[in-house]
């Protein structure tokens, strides 16, 4: 069974800090990753994937990947009250496979 | 560009009754998944269509089918349902069959079954 992990949260920053989420997955074939967020009552929407290991940046938004620990984050700089919603960490498992598996999401709080 | 669409957007059934659920894809999208979120168990795959052809079916029971029809437009129904069916469902589209291709979700149809 391939496993994505997330802590459930919530997780708690005050406006304009780092707000950093984690995501562990079970499959080391696994070839391609995403985050997702979803704001309460909506459906989700991609905000980032990376597919390599590294950093990569976009905006505010910073994900890391780190295959041999199976391990993949999003920061998240100069957090808005906007922000506050759950982030949903996605994984597809080896090539030629499309299924996305979701973890189970953190929820985020952005506090004024 | 309309997004993804769904309809219905809410619905109550009964016990043991089918549902049928329906979605239209981006225009120019030919992949459509369905997805199943529930506050217990998350997001859970259901199945994905391609050119009307199933590539991928996820692991629920065979109440839960699906099909594709040639302008891209999806169906999933669910048979018999039970109490544990009620979810929201989603349906999700993307342009290609690269797995790279971002998907876009649809606002969803709450089933409830009582």
């Amino acid at each position: 069974q391939k496993e994505v992990e997330q802590n459930s949260g919530p997780l708690s920053v005050p406006e304009g800090a780092i707000a950093s989420l984690n995501c562990t997955y079970s499959d080391r074939g696994s070839q391609s990753f995403f985050w997702y967020r979803q704001y309460s009552g909506k459906s989700p929407e991609l905000i980032m994937s990376i597919y390599s290991n590294g950093d990569k940046e976009d905006g505010r938004f910073t994900a890391q990947l780190n295959k041999a620990s199976q391990y993949v984050s999003l920061l998240i700089r100069d957090s808005q009250p906007s922000d506050s919603a759950t982030y949903l960490c996605a994984v597809i498992s080896g090539a030629g496979s499309y299924q996305l598996t979701f973890g189970k999401g953190t929820k985020l709080s952005v506090i004024p | 560009k309309a997004g993804v669409t769904q309809t219905p957007r809410y619905l109550i059934k009964t016990r043991g009754q089918q549902v049928t659920l329906s979605c239209s894809p981006i225009s120019g999208h030919r992949s459509v998944s369905w997805y199943q979120q529930t506050p217990g168990q998350g997001l859970q795959f259901l199945f994905e269509y391609f050119s009307e052809t199933q590539r991928n079916k996820g692991n629920f029971p065979g109440r839960f089918s699906g099909r594709q029809f040639s302008n891209s437009r999806s169906e999933m129904n669910v048979s018999t349902l039970e109490l544990g069916d009620s979810a929201l469902y989603l349906c999700a589209s993307r342009r290609s069959g690269d797995y790279a291709d971002t998907q876009y979700f649809g606002p969803g149809t709450r089933l409830t079954v009582l």
